[in-house]
């Protein structure tokens, strides 16, 4: 099976555009979470979609976004851009267990995104 | 405020040892606690996870234990290899939330 994928691998944006990631979960898989990584803060959870809709969200402000399609496929944006945005993008994909409990996710290669 | 916190932030260990890292937890309702290991320019991949009804895992090399009434859970690297060295994270879920909360991460070294 493919893992998850992500486009672009990298992106070089100024202050006040704005950007789309995109995620293809692993087959099969209905859940799309997307996480920010950076040097000071670490992993941070954005928000987690499960059949198109979002089911949970992080402390991330308004200008952080996403949707999920109808075939699990899975699109971040983030509006007006800060330097401070600058970090590696991942999403990860899981197969949500019957009764919810929680399942392994599986973590794509990430965008990096440089912000200047 | 960090539900997950993990130490020490960096580690360097003799091929062959033992690496060791830890990481302590708030939230009682996390009910799954997995631990990823990540190199430079890769996303965290999944090496082996925990659930609390059991009190410790070993898949090869690697072994989580678990101490449910301490919420605390450790990782173990036996006969640690140059090339286990990258980033560790530890990792809760659970409850009605399924997001990850990652500990901080530790930086492992391994010397030939």
């Amino acid at each position: 099976k493919a893992g998850v994928t992500q486009t672009p691998r990298y992106l070089i944006k100024t202050r006040g555009q704005q950007v789309t990631l995109s995620c293809s979960p692993i087959s099969g898989h209905r859940s799309v979470s997307w996480y920010q990584q950076t040097p000071g803060q670490g992993l941070q959870f954005l928000f987690e979609y499960f059949s198109e809709t979002q089911r949970n969200k992080g402390n991330f402000p308004g200008r952080f976004s996403g949707r999920q399609f109808s075939n699990s496929r899975s699109e971040m944006n983030v509006s007006t851009l800060e330097l401070g945005d600058s970090a590696l993008y991942l999403c990860a994909s899981s197969l949500l267990i019957a009764g919810g409990m929680t399942d392994t996710q599986y973590f794509g290669p990430g965008t990096r995104l440089t912000v200047l | 405020q960090q539900q997950v916190k993990q130490s020490p932030q960096s580690l360097i260990v003799q091929k062959g040892g033992i690496s060791i890292i830890n990481c302590a937890y708030e939230n009682t309702a996390f009910d799954y606690f997995p631990w990823y290991q990540q190199f430079p320019g890769k996303g965290p991949a999944l090496l082996i996870a925990i659930r609390p009804d059991v009190s410790e895992k070993k898949e090869g090399r690697f072994t989580i234990s678990f101490n449910k009434s301490a919420k605390q859970f450790s990782l173990h690297i036996m006969d640690s290899q140059p090339g286990d060295s990258a980033t560790y994270f530890c990792a809760a879920s659970g409850g009605s939330n399924y997001k990850l909360t990652f500990g901080k991460g530790t930086l492992l070294t391994v010397n030939p």
